[in-house]
């Protein structure tokens, strides 16, 4: 059984259209997150969701919009996409907000402007 | 900002060997934790080691911590093809316990 699961997995498209990366956990987790990876393997985190309630909200253009209908789940809406958003998304949750809980994450989804 | 930062960037052995992996952070933290990501798919924790321990096991994999160096390493004794990966630490820095912040990573190629 998947964990953390994300759709789609891989998502091409064109520069100027809307996207949205859907996320769901079946672990009984409060907490569920959105990374970016870049090219470099560089991750870095975008929101976080703590029982519906958004509770991170890094410096990320306003184009992006997460929405929690649930916790467990977490949707990713990408407006206008842009060449610089090409990269690999990732859906986590984890227990709770304390920190010293591992996060469990997707598969990631591949996210491909052309 | 990037919290960790992994060295080696990438290391490549032979099965069998070891390999040990570092990283440095900046600020002072409560944990550390390691995960990996192998090829195409979302990472995986590894371990966690707390702020007031040098030295955690689990496994072939070691972890130690020097606080007053910001330092941790990662060794994987008797390595294995299948431990080809990336792997990163990462730290939820004091007041901000929630949020990880991952460093670049290692890629360690394992060779059979």
């Amino acid at each position: 059984d998947t964990a953390v699961s994300q759709t789609p997995k891989y998502l091409v498209t064109q520069m100027g259209n809307d996207k949205s990366i859907k996320c769901e956990q079946n672990l009984g987790h409060d907490t569920m997150y959105w990374y970016k990876q870049d090219s470099k393997k560089f991750l870095k985190i975008m929101f976080s969701y703590n029982n519906k309630e958004l509770i991170i909200n890094e410096t990320v253009p306003n184009r992006f919009s997460p929405k929690s209908p649930d916790k467990a789940h977490l949707n990713l809406h990408i407006n206008s996409l842009e060449l610089g958003d090409s990269a690999v998304y990732f859906c986590a949750s984890s227990p709770g907000t304390a920190g010293n809980q591992p996060q469990h994450f997707g598969d990631g989804t591949r996210l491909s402007i052309l | 900002s990037q919290q960790g930062e992994e060295d080696p960037q990438a290391l490549s052995i032979q099965e069998g060997e070891n390999a040990t992996m570092n990283c440095s952070y900046k600020t002072s933290i409560n944990n550390l934790q390691w995960y990996r990501q192998n090829s195409g798919r979302g990472l995986v924790h590894l371990i966690l080691i707390r702020s007031n321990e040098r030295e955690k096991h689990s496994g072939r994999l070691r972890v130690t911590l020097d606080t007053s160096k910001k330092s941790s390493s990662l060794l994987i004794t008797a390595s294995r093809a299948a431990d080809t990966a990336s792997y990163f630490c990462a730290t939820p820095p004091i007041g901000s316990n929630y949020k990880l912040t991952f460093g670049k990573g290692t890629l360690l190629t394992v060779n059979p």
